[in-house]
């Protein structure tokens, strides 16, 4: 079975320094259709999940542009380039079958 | 926009049955699969349930299959989720989630205790 791996599992950041999170499978993500089906979601506290990123290094529909995906294979990245208030709570990727990591959670130093 | 709107959580014996509904607007149902995921109270996300757009694909994960039927009705743009013989780890707030737009619902929380 796949396994998601997130690291870290905490992370405290000063506001406007820059943030990353890894996600790592067990398996390659790259599909037999060429694509690479692997999401991060941001969840706040006391909120629903909101997709930020798919496919890798997509951005959803008004997810500011501080937010980045990237990776391939088996090792993907979710980097936020300059941490503001609202960006705390836990992120999660996931990958195409729906496999989600356990999860970093994000707080403000 | 798109909207979800979950409904028909509460409190039930163990044992017991339920059935969660989803609703759903701002986007063509019938076309996209959809998808029902929960979080237990404090934990992470786990994936219960999908279903194909015409219904001919199901998939459970292996905590549910058995228990749980996922099925969806495009005329009324709904998504079930059939909960038999609950058990007290299937507490959680259950979310109904399209992959297509990302978007998920508010969620609505499932107890069972005696």
């Amino acid at each position: 079975d796949v396994v998601m791996t997130q690291s870290p599992l905490s992370l405290s950041v000063t506001l406007g320094q820059p943030a990353s999170i890894s996600c790592r499978s067990s398996q390659s993500l790259v599909y037999s259709d060429g694509n690479t089906y692997l999401n991060w979601f941001h969840q706040r506290p006391g909120q629903s999940p909101r997709r930020l990123i798919y496919k890798v290094s997509n951005r959803d529909s008004g997810v500011p542009d501080r937010f980045s995906g990237s990776g391939s294979g088996t090792d993907f990245t979710l980097k936020i380039s300059r941490v503001e208030a609202e960006d705390v709570g836990v992120y999660y990727c996931m990958q195409g079958t729906h496999l989600f990591g356990g999860g970093t959670k994000v707080e403000i130093k | 926009e798109v909207q979800l709107v979950e409904s028909g959580g509460g409190l039930v014996k163990p044992g017991g049955s339920l059935r969660l509904s989803c609703v759903a607007s701002g986007f063509t149902f019938s076309t996209y699969s959809m998808n029902w995921v929960r979080q237990a109270p404090g934990k992470g996300l786990e994936w219960v349930s999908s279903i194909s757009s015409n219904s001919n694909y199901m998939y459970y994960a292996d905590s549910v299959k058995g228990r749980f039927t996922i099925s969806r009705d495009n005329a009324k743009n709904s998504l079930y989720l059939q909960m038999n013989s609950l058990r007290a780890e299937d507490t959680a707030v259950y979310y109904c989630a399209d992959d297509n737009s990302g978007s998920w619902g508010q969620g609505t929380l499932v107890t069972v205790s005696s």
